[in-house]
Parts: structure tokens; sequence; C-alpha cells
């Protein structure tokens, strides 16, 4: 059971928009940590997607999106392309665990 | 271009040891924090450690007092020696680069990983 709650899968069709959620809790989130999301391919390197709850590093689209409210956060990511199937991994700093945590991770299904 | 590179995964027995070895280019490994994560079979990310530039480790739990994580700066490579290993270990190891902020650091980049099996 990982300490950030994700949805085990999403799917869209090719130019709509998806929004993937990760939940956490008052020792994550509520005490004012930020979340970053990754992007992983199965056999490849995870690459860094967003940071810093809504900042994108260099070379990714602006599709993708990321924000926090509170103990939620969500990626959004618009124009949905083939490219972008994957699977999806939310990340914080849990100050009871004193260490970083992983949501569950999110498979994304481009039909 | 900035990379890190992970070897030293295999097949071994509940109990036995292993130590993985990520060389990196381009950047100082002492000069950053640098951290190892792991995925275990169908599963998702879970940290393991991660080691400060000043020299300092932190371990999840489930790993604390078997795996250590270390550095050799002559040889910018980062190490994370596994003992006492258990099936649960079965997992792809990744090394990754810290960015510290202020709100809780992240990793921004990765290996290709690892592949430890335990397993008699």
């Amino acid at each position: 059971q990982s300490v950030l709650t994700q949805p085990p899968s999403v799917s869209g069709a090719p130019g709509q928009r998806v929004t993937i959620s990760c939940t956490g809790s008052s020792s994550n989130f509520g005490a004012g940590h930020d979340v970053h999301w990754y992007q992983h391919l199965p056999g490849t390197a995870p690459k860094l997607l967003i940071y810093g709850n809504n900042n994108r590093p260099s070379g990714v689209p602006d599709r993708f999106s990321g924000s926090k409210s509170g103990t939620s956060a969500s990626l959004a990511i618009t124009g949905l392309q083939a490219e972008d199937e994957a699977d999806y991994y939310c990340q914080s700093y849990d100050s009871s665990l004193s260490g970083s945590v992983f949501g569950g991770g999110t498979k994304l299904t481009v039909l | 271009e900035l990379q890190l590179v992970e070897s030293g995964g295999g097949l071994v027995q509940p109990g036995g040891s292993l130590r993985l070895s990520c060389a990196a280019s381009v950047f100082t490994v002492s000069s950053n924090y640098m951290s190892w994560v792991r995925q275990a079979p169908g599963k998702g990310l879970e940290w393991v450690s991660l080691i400060y530039s000043g020299g300092t480790t932190s371990y999840a739990d489930s790993v604390k007092g078997r795996f250590t994580i270390s550095r050799d700066d002559s040889k910018n490579t980062l190490y994370l020696q596994m003992n006492s290993l258990r099936a649960e270990d079965t997992a792809v190891y990744y090394c990754a680069r810290v960015l510290p902020a202020l709100r809780g650091d992240y990793f921004d980049y990765w290996g290709q990983g690892t592949l430890v099996t335990v397993s008699s």
C-alpha cells in the first residue's frame, strides 16, 4: 500500500485531456511538502515531468501541467498523444517517515 | 549529457549479499545528493536510501540495518551494499540524482536500473 494514492489506470483518445489524481495526507501534502511527477516507460529510466507542484523541466511540453491543493494533487495532460502512453508516478516527502514517498503509479492508455 | 549507469545486479539466494554500483558522468557525485529507488515486479516505485553531499545517510524502514549507501569520490560512483537479502527485495534498482528543494527534494536524473533477484 503506497503512502500516496493514485488510480491504477486512466485512458483517453488522442487529442483529449486526461487527469491523474494523487491523494496524500497531513504528513506529506498537508504538511506543506510539494508534489513531483515522473513518467516511466518499462525498461527505461524514469523521467522528471513536473517538480514543485507545477514546474516543468526544460524539454517537457506545456501539454503537461500539475497542481496541488490541500492533501491532493493532480497531473493534467492535454492534447493526448500516442507517445504519452506510460506509467505516471507522484512523489513527495513525508515528515512521519522522514523520507521520500511515491504513489502506486497510474498506467495511461491512449486509445 | 548527464548519465547514470547502474551495475551489479543479479541472482542471489535469500540471506545473501550484493553490491550495486552507479557510475556517474558529467557531474560530481560527492557534490550532490544521491538516492537509490527500487521497483518490485508489478509494483510502483519505492525510495530506498539517500546520501547527502556531506555524507549523512538515510534509509527506508524496510532496508534499515541491512543496506548501506556509500560513494567513492575518486571513481565518481555511488554504491548500495545489500546484506541479509530477502525475497521481497527483488526489484529493479535505480540510482538517481536528488535536487534539494525547500518543500521537498525530487529526482531529476535517473539511471536505467539493474535487476536484483533474490531466490533459492
